[in-house]
């Protein structure tokens, strides 16, 4: 069964640092990544999302992920944290059913990333 | 565009009331989703609609009826709620997931339902 596990519940970086969540997969088949931004009160917002095209993926704002099989890992990277970047940050991967279609998504627990001036 | 919308934005309700949740998309995505969002964890799936047909059904609780009018509208009625019903309710939609493994599925900005 397809899962995802993001260590560390929450991120504390500095304005201008390196940002680096993690993201751990476990799936069976080749998966369907994706990672979505949550600002407060607000809905999900996708960030990126990787569909074996191409292993790192760019997404919004600067965001950047890898897919890396032999880790089984597809962490989400900034160069340099902005203060607006402060928000939850959720792993999630998509789950195909018996007939062929992917309703689900199976999220992590999430990241809350906070940036101090 | 990938817009969804929800309204109300907030919704406070006593435990005997009947209420709805109403969520409108017009990119002619062919699937819907309501997901549940309690504090500080991830959205919960809740119920999809596909080509307007009620396809998953997780286990929800009957005071929770969704119900899809056309391709654009997803509601969900609310009756007799509890306490701890209250949370976030996200709504989402994807273009086809029969279709595309790799269906992304655009979320509205939620309704804050309180029950008191």
């Amino acid at each position: 069964a397809q899962s995802v596990t993001q260590l560390g519940s929450h991120v504390s970086v500095s304005e201008g640092a390196l940002v680096l969540l993690r993201c751990n997969y476990s799936s069976s088949v080749p998966p369907y990544l994706f990672w979505y931004v949550q600002y407060p009160n607000q809905g999900l917002q996708l960030l990126l999302k990787y569909t074996s095209a191409a292993t790192l993926v760019k997404g919004i704002n600067g965001f950047e992920a890898e897919f890396k099989k032999s880790e089984t890992s597809f962490h989400l990277t900034k160069p340099s944290a902005h203060m607006s970047d402060a928000a939850e940050y959720f792993c999630a991967v998509s789950k195909g059913d018996s007939g062929g279609s992917n309703y689900k998504l199976t999220f992590g627990k999430g990241t809350l990333l906070t940036v101090n001036p | 565009d990938t817009e969804v919308t929800q309204t109300p934005k907030h919704l406070v309700m006593g435990m005997t009331n009947k209420k709805s949740l109403k969520c409108e998309q017009h990119m002619g995505h062919r699937a819907m989703y309501w997901y549940k969002q309690k504090a500080k964890k991830p959205p919960e799936l809740m119920f999809v609609y596909s080509y307007e047909k009620l396809s998953i059904n997780e286990s929800v609780p009957s005071r929770f009826s969704p119900e899809c009018p056309n391709s654009s509208l997803l509601n969900l009625h609310l009756h007799a709620l509890q306490p701890e019903d209250s949370a976030l309710y996200l709504c989402a939609s994807s273009q086809d997931p029969t279709r595309d493994l790799a269906d992304t599925q655009y979320f509205g900005p939620g309704t804050r339902l309180t029950v008191l």
